[in-house]
């Protein structure tokens, strides 16, 4: 099982739309969660950080659920340049801290106008 | 400029060469990284590093090296490219921040890396 799992997609949903991706990690001891967007073979960029009582920048809504080990990420009123793609990165580490997180392959998202 | 920067962004070398990357960061983060990614595998951790000095192999490590004299410099060497090697290079760093465990990482542009 992979560390950290998403549906590849592609999601194709008209400009407008409501759309929900899902992620979901293997180790119970991870502690911090992030969404990264890439557009187009672009570095990542920090889309925002997923904290344990949910949280909304925007248009954008993370929210966590340790129980289910899964991460979400709501996008409203999708635009055409939410077009990219939207990976998911957990934290493994417990007690210690190498630095290092672990990206899910992403979930392409392409909105049509 | 403040941030991170990689260089070249392009390069294409032949089988056999040795290449460099260079990683080059002002924020003087305590952690730097190096990625690959490919279709259908997303990034792939080569190596990172703690702080100066101090480094470790990540998920892909065979046939790269890396050093870190500098906090702001981490470069990438392909001792004897191969065409496997035929990829986008990411750089990152992140900072320690002692009893946090938020820790994002923030990326260079890439390398475009062609081996013929």
């Amino acid at each position: 099982r992979k560390e950290v799992e998403q549906d590849p997609g592609p999601f194709n949903v008209p400009e407008g739309a409501t759309v929900a991706f899902n992620c979901t990690y293997s180790n119970s001891a991870s502690q911090s969660f992030f969404w990264y967007r890439q557009d187009c073979r672009k570095e990542p960029k920090l889309l925002m950080s997923v904290y344990s009582s949910g949280n909304e920048d925007g248009r954008f809504t993370a929210q966590l659920n340790r129980a289910s080990q899964y991460i979400s990420l709501l996008i409203r009123d999708s635009k055409l340049s939410d077009s990219a793609t939207y990976l998911c990165v957990v934290n493994p580490e417990g007690s210690s801290n190498t630095g290092k997180l672990i990206f899910g392959q992403g979930t392409t998202l392409q909105v049509k106008p | 400029d403040a941030g991170i920067t990689q260089s070249p962004r392009y390069k294409i070398t032949e089988t056999g060469r040795q290449v460099t990357l260079m990683c080059h960061q002002t924020w003087s983060h305590s952690y730097m990284f190096w990625y690959r990614q490919d279709l259908g595998h997303g990034l792939r951790l080569i190596y990172y590093s703690a702080a100066a000095d101090i480094t470790d192999k990540g998920e892909v490590p065979d046939g790269y090296v890396v050093s870190r004299s500098k906090t702001e410099n981490f470069p990438l060497t392909l001792e004897s490219a191969t065409r496997s090697q035929t990829s986008v290079y990411f750089c990152a760093s992140s900072d320690f921040l002692a009893g946090v465990s938020y820790n994002e990482q923030f990326f260079g542009p890439g390398t475009r890396l062609t081996v013929l």
